[in-house]
């Protein structure tokens, strides 16, 4: 079955320095998609980035990176210059294809990130 | 402007009720998710929609029910056989294909069981 792993419950980071958030995942599907989602205390989820199975280059939004490491299966996100607004948890995410056609989403714990004036 | 919305925002049930909470798109999307969070974890998948008239089980669907009669409506119904429904439902859309589609995410609907 597939499975997505978070395993830092909470990170704190300085205001301006960059955080890396760890994701790992399993699945025996060749055809997958990687998310980050945002939510902040408020409980809307805010989609962030997105990494394809078959895609060469790591994926940049912004201040978001996604560092793709797909031997190690593994989908850390890393935000640059860390701001107050940052403060949320985040969720890393894996889409796969369904034998019907459709696709299913499966979540990770999440990992709470304080971000320090 | 286009979205996902929840009614309600809050919700409160005497033990041993049923209750449906709403979600509508007018995305146009093909496919529609309900979630459930505890506090401080991820999101369970409960049912899906991949079209309009069919609807699949997800990981934690006992103790729930859903319609999906329109493309733009997916309510969920938490029956008095899930045994500890307070929680965070969340409802989502998104395109079916392809696989780069995200989710859009509803605001949610707090539920609490008295």
């Amino acid at each position: 079955a597939q499975k997505i792993t978070q395993t830092q419950p909470g990170m704190f980071v300085q205001e301006k320095e960059a955080v890396t958030l760890d994701c790992t995942y399993d699945t025996s599907d060749p055809s997958y998609g990687l998310f980050w989602y945002k939510q902040p205390s408020s409980g809307e989820m805010i989609f962030l980035i997105y990494q394809g199975s078959y895609d060469q280059q790591n994926a940049t939004e912004g201040r978001y990176s996604l560092n793709f490491q797909k031997a190690r299966k593994s989908a850390n996100l890393v935000i640059s210059a860390s701001q107050l607004g940052d403060s949320a948890m985040y969720f890393c995410a894996m889409r796969e294809s369904l034998y019907t056609g459709g696709f299913k989403t499966i979540f990770g714990a999440g990992t709470r990130l304080f971000v320090k004036a | 402007d286009g979205g996902i919305t929840q009614s309600p925002k809050y919700l409160f049930r005497k033990e041993g009720q049923n209750v449906t909470l709403s979600c509508e798109q007018n995305l146009n999307h093909d496919a529609m998710y309900w979630y459930r969070q505890d506090p401080g974890q991820g999101l369970r998948l409960i049912y899906y929609s991949q079209i309009v008239n069919d609807f699949q089980k997800g990981d934690i669907a006992e103790g729930y029910s859903v319609s999906r009669e329109k493309k733009e409506s997916f309510p969920l119904t938490v029956t008095s056989a899930q045994k500890n429904p307070t929680a965070f439902y969340l409802c989502a859309s998104s395109d079916s294909a392809p696989i780069s589609n995200e989710q859009f995410f509803g605001p949610g609907t707090r539920l609490t069981v008295l």
